[in-house]
């Protein structure tokens, strides 16, 4: 079975400046990986995913975030934060595999920029 | 980029009543759908995976028949909570997958309120 791990429930951080959010993994086969944003009383964004390929993914509004398979670890950075990307963030695995392929999610962490 | 459509947005009902919800791949057909409870400020857990023209797959501890789902067409998807109770509140997401390694798409849920 598959777990994701987000260690950091809440991470406070100044406008322009750099987050890194967390996110590792435990999967016995290979894993595709997503990060999402919620915003309140609204369902997820896809931010970015790793299917295969390049370890560094770009996402959107500036997000990237690269998939370490030796730590696995997928973690979501990005390099100036606005206000506006105050929300809560997910990262999600789920099964490289045919059938039904559910995400398994994390706890989440609340992103909290302050002017 | 693929857009699912959830509706209602709010719903609040009497304690007793059966209320659906539905979900809709608007520009892709959905060969499976996925549906999620998250309860406030947490993560969402997965209640049942819907593939079309076959019974859903619930996840362990989820009463499927309190909690019908129905996948008729490939493009629609419904929950229906059955004799609702105060506890039964919460915010339900729905998610749809085009195919196998294909990313999922997130409706922006349903805010259930039991009085």
């Amino acid at each position: 079975a598959q777990s994701v791990t987000q260690l950091d429930s809440q991470v406070p951080v100044f406008e322009e400046a750099p987050v890194e959010l967390r996110c590792n993994y435990s999967s016995s086969v290979s894993v595709y990986l997503f990060w999402y944003v919620q915003y309140p009383n609204q369902g997820l964004q896809l931010l970015l995913k790793y299917l295969s390929g390049s370890t560094l993914v770009k996402g959107i509004n500036g997000f990237e975030a690269e998939f370490n398979k030796s730590q696995t670890s997928f973690h979501l950075r990005k390099p100036s934060v606005h206000i506006s990307d105050t929300a809560e963030y997910f990262c999600a695995v789920g099964r490289m595999n045919t059938g039904f392929q559910k995400l398994v999610f994390g706890t989440g962490t609340r992103l909290l920029v302050s002017p | 980029g693929a857009v699912v459509s959830q509706h209602p947005s709010r719903v609040i009902c009497k304690s007793g009543t059966s209320v659906k919800i539905e979900c809709r791949s608007l520009d892709f057909q959905a060969t499976t759908m996925f549906w999620y409870r998250q309860f406030p400020k947490q993560s969402l857990m997965l209640m049942a995976t819907s593939n079309e023209g076959s019974k859903a797959t619930y996840e362990q501890g989820v009463e499927k028949d309190k909690f019908l789902i129905n996948h008729a067409s490939l493009t629609l998807s419904t929950l229906t909570v059955t004799s609702a109770h105060p506890e039964d509140s919460s915010f339900y997401i729905c998610s749809a997958r085009e195919g196998v390694g294909y990313g999922y798409t997130f409706g922006s849920g349903t805010r259930l309120t039991v009085v």
